[in-house]
């Protein structure tokens, strides 16, 4: 079965250093989203991309964080000048469609620890 | 405001049925999807509800009242790996394009 893959499955930071996370979502699906969860938080929406653009963007993503879509299978984000508050688990997802029922299939997540 | 409430935490036994509510204020509304988290894992997709009513999905079933902002998972026949955190979920169309906004999550231990 066709599964949505991200590397590293860990990634320890220093403070003030970018970080990019990998994520190879479902080879025939065209919308990619990324979450994040903090520890003992909720999953937040942070940004979905179609068509080589972003569709929508939550209020956490600012100007620290960039997506980009380099080769046609990758997708990543970008986090410049990491921050401890940036410490959480990163999902990437993927759908065939946007809206109706339109299943997401979630990666197995970076975790991201900034020290 | 953007709001979703669910229960923390609810323990039931193997066999039994249970309900996990979720009640939504959101400025747009565009489905609700339920999703499983075992600790750790990704979440994985359970059902999806735009209209009113109920989806059955074998063991597992969703409602929706677009009217009440209310939703319901309901698990039947409980067995020892649903222990989990169950996530409901709103689509917003409030801006034309779509954003998710996940609730808390409820923990549901299934005790032998």
């Amino acid at each position: 079965e066709p599964e949505v893959t991200q590397t590293p499955s860990h990634q320890v930071t220093q403070m003030g250093q970018e970080v990019i996370l990998r994520c190879v979502p479902i080879s025939n699906h065209l919308y990619f989203y990324w979450y994040r969860q903090i520890l003992g938080q909720k999953v937040e929406f942070l940004v979905s991309f179609y068509n080589n653009e972003i569709s929508e963007k939550s209020e956490i993503f600012d100007d620290q964080f960039s997506v980009e879509r380099p080769d046609g299978s990758n997708f990543t984000l970008k986090i410049r000048s990491t921050k401890l508050e940036d410490s959480a688990m990163y999902f990437c997802a993927s759908s065939q469609l946007a809206g109706g029922e339109d299943t997401q299939y979630f990666g197995p997540g970076t975790r991201l620890t900034v020290l | 405001g953007q709001n979703i409430d669910q229960p923390t935490e609810m323990t039931a036994t193997e066999g039994a049925i249970v309900q996990i509510n979720c009640t939504y204020q959101t400025s747009g509304f565009n489905g609700l999807f339920w999703y499983q988290q075992h600790a750790g894992e990704a979440p994985t997709f359970l059902s999806y509800n735009v209209l009113d009513g109920l989806e059955e999905k074998g063991r597992f079933s969703s409602f929706l009242s677009r009217s009440k902002g209310y939703s319901y998972l309901l698990l039947k026949e409980l067995q020892m790996k649903d222990s989990a955190s169950y996530l409901c979920a709103v689509r917003d169309d409030t801006s034309g394009t779509y954003k998710y906004i996940f609730g808390t999550g409820t923990r549901l231990k299934v005790l032998a």
